[in-house]
């Protein structure tokens, strides 16, 4: 079982349009978790990152959190075409230290 | 400015040769990571150290070797017993201890052995 579990996608939404990414995760005992964006060639860059039930907003983004059903989700308000990118997410089990990612959801803001 | 870097972004490689890549960073962070990704997949851990002069094992690490002589340096050496070692190598390092912290990325080396 994937520790990690995104739809690959590829998802299209209009420009101005939300844009809505999910993640699943396995492990009850994960701790944090954060949102990257990964542009074509080039490495993540962390955007969000969320340790508490809830949500937590950061411009544009809103990170949504629910440890019961084991899901994190990213939302994007007001989509831009230079959103259109990989969004990996990523979860930390405070055991090892380690961080798990998905493989990433592809997203394409059409103007 | 307190970053990450990897030298080189581009290698090139016969097969059969070792070859190490560099990944250096400023960010006085204890844990340091090694990553590997192939087209349309995720991130896979290769090595990865919470302190100096150790380090453990991810979940691909045959075929890699690695050493943490310094708080700031991480190299790792992709060996001849690699067998599909190209790919796009990603280093990242954290605060590391007790509690979770953000996990910040180099800009990755993307090897390429014929």
């Amino acid at each position: 079982q994937k520790e990690v579990e995104q739809n690959s996608g590829p998802l299209s939404v209009p420009e101005g349009a939300i844009a809505s990414l999910n993640c699943t995760y396995s492990d009850r005992g994960s701790q944090s978790f954060f949102w990257y964006r990964q542009y074509s060639g080039k490495s993540p860059e962390l955007i969000m990152s969320i340790y508490s039930n809830g949500d937590k907003e950061d411009g544009r983004f809103t990170a949504q959190l629910n440890k019961a059903s084991q899901y994190v989700s990213l939302l994007i308000r007001d989509s831009q075409p230079s959103d259109s990118a990989t969004y990996l997410c990523a979860v930390n089990i405070l055991t090892g230290n380690q961080f798990y990612f998905g493989t990433g959801t592809s997203l394409t803001v059409i103007p | 400015d307190g970053g990450i870097t990897q030298s080189p972004k581009y290698l090139f490689r016969k097969e059969g040769q070792n070859v190490t890549l560099s990944c250096e960073q400023n960010l006085n962070h204890d844990a340091m990571y090694w990553y590997r990704q192939d087209p349309g997949q995720g991130l896979r851990l290769i090595y990865y150290s919470q302190i100096v002069n150790d380090f453990q094992k991810g979940d691909i690490a045959e075929g890699y070797s690695v050493s943490r002589e310094k708080k700031e340096s991480f190299p790792l050496t992709v060996t001849s017993a690699q067998k599909n070692p190209t790919a796009f190598y990603l280093c990242a390092s954290s605060i590391g201890g007790t509690a979770t912290y953000e996990q910040y990325f180099g800009p990755g080396t993307r090897l390429t052995v014929t």
